[in-house]
């Protein structure tokens, strides 16, 4: 079974510019998570969808921080306008669905590097 | 408010001996799961143990296993016969019927050959 996939593993980007992130779940998940994780910090959630839609994006700055997951499948994170502070990992996550806590699968993540 | 704390920042174990990771948790939930995960250097984050705090019976997952005291509000991770792999970076985490992992701030453990 493959697993949650993301792209690109790696984004070096300037203050200001834009820049978006992919994430393709584990076949057949409806459930699909972005994290912020902070150098020396434990992941933050930054948004859940079930299927296409949000169930919670409490923790998402909304300014400058989207998400979509428009067909139930894939999603994608954009920031825009970057600040130095976005700097992190973004891991995206899924699990079958939110019953009984169901495991979280995560992705490899996506190092950005904002200067 | 949830909380997860993780004393220990950094700790080593010799090749083939015995360590145990904190953790300590709060939440006003009654009906919640306990985690812990391991993310190594390719950042990674992969599971290693859940418990369900229902269940009193410690969760054991082959050299993996933790002491759940839940009225203290402890988790802790033992890892037996501690193998180079072992070292990562290992995060504790709680989540409640929103679906929504609370991470701690993670505990550095490298194992020394």
């Amino acid at each position: 079974e493959a697993g949650v996939a993301q792209s690109p593993r790696y984004k070096i980007i300037e203050k200001r510019q834009s820049v978006a992130f992919w994430c393709n779940p584990i076949s057949g998940h409806a459930t699909l998570y972005w994290y912020q994780q902070i150098l020396g910090q434990g992941p933050k959630l930054l948004i859940q969808f079930q299927n296409n839609g949000v169930v919670d994006d409490s923790q998402l700055p909304k300014d400058r921080f989207s998400a979509e997951r428009l067909k139930g499948v894939d999603s994608t994170l954009k920031i825009q306008p970057a600040k130095l502070e976005d700097s992190a990992v973004y891991l995206c996550a899924s699990s079958f669905s939110t019953g009984s806590a169901d495991t979280q699968y995560f992705g490899p993540g996506t190092r950005l590097t904002v200067l | 408010a949830q909380t997860v704390t993780q004393s220990q920042p950094e700790m080593s174990v010799q090749e083939a001996e015995t360590v145990t990771l904190s953790c300590t948790y709060d939440t006003s939930e009654n009906n919640y799961y306990l985690f812990w995960y391991k993310q190594p250097p390719s950042r990674q984050m992969i599971l290693v143990i859940r418990q369900e705090a229902y269940k009193q019976q410690n969760a054991t997952e082959n050299r993996f296993s933790v002491n759940f005291q839940k009225a203290a509000k402890s988790f802790s991770l033992k890892i037996s016969d501690s193998q180079l792999g072992d070292t990562a970076m290992y995060f504790c985490a709680q989540q409640t019927g929103a679906n929504n992992l609370f991470f701690g701030t993670g505990t550095r453990l490298t194992v020394i050959p």
